[in-house]
């Protein structure tokens, strides 16, 4: 049974480029939260997918987007990259009604 | 004041001592609080989950939840090396709630 999925494990890029991020839930999960995790602080939420729409975002500007597919797996997008967006970004999910959240291995964004 | 606090650490103890490692936190809300480990720059890895006040054993690990405190403890026996790792606590509100995270604490286990 595999766990949740990301991909890229890494990607460098310039600022103001844009980048997606690419997460597949663990097997029988419908729920998806993306999370961003600078260095040495606590991941902070960013904002969570159900049944392909935002259901519920934290305290991230615009230029974060997302996006959810049929099959539950999700995209996070960030435009005009900031050398500030530099982080590991890490996908969770949970099951249907279930609060405990499951994490994926991230992406590290490094942003030049 | 952060919603969450946790002492960031290191804690450095000796191989076999038990560990205590805490959070406190400030709005009254949460009701679903976890503990998770993270080994350098991989995903945070869940630990143990808990509703509400009261303990929770598994292994060598025990949750504890004080809501009247606001303060939650994790408590680790017979430590091992591989249980070097940043401890992360993290709590809800429930429903679409994203998670709060604490800063997380840097544990090292000395052989």
């Amino acid at each position: 049974d595999a766990g949740v999925t990301q991909s890229p494990t890494h990607l460098i890029k310039t600022r103001g480029q844009q980048v997606t991020l690419r997460c597949s839930p663990k097997s029988g999960h419908d729920t998806v939260s993306w999370y961003q995790q600078a260095l040495g602080q606590g991941p902070q939420f960013i904002f969570q997918y159900y049944e392909e729409e935002e259901r519920q975002r934290g305290n991230f500007p615009d230029r974060f987007s997302g996006h959810q597919f049929p099959n539950y797996s999700s995209e996070l997008n960030v435009n005009a990259l900031l050398l500030g967006d530099s982080a590991l970004y890490l996908c969770a999910s949970s099951p249907p009604g279930g609060e405990k959240l499951f994490f994926g291995s991230g992406t590290q964004l490094s942003v030049l | 004041q952060k919603e969450v606090e946790q002492d960031p650490g290191p804690l450095s103890v000796p191989e076999g001592a038990i560990v205590s490692l805490n959070c406190t936190y400030s709005n009254s809300a949460f009701q679903y609080f976890m503990w998770y480990r993270q080994y350098s720059r991989k995903g945070p890895e869940l630990l143990m989950y808990t509703y509400s006040s009261g303990n929770k054993e598994d292994g060598r690990f025990t949750a504890q939840v004080d809501k009247s405190s606001k303060y939650i403890s994790l408590f680790i026996r017979d430590s091992q090396p591989s249980d070097s790792a940043t401890y992360l606590c993290a709590m809800s509100k429930g429903g679409a709630d994203g998670l709060t995270f604490g800063k997380g604490t840097h544990l090292i286990i000395q052989p």
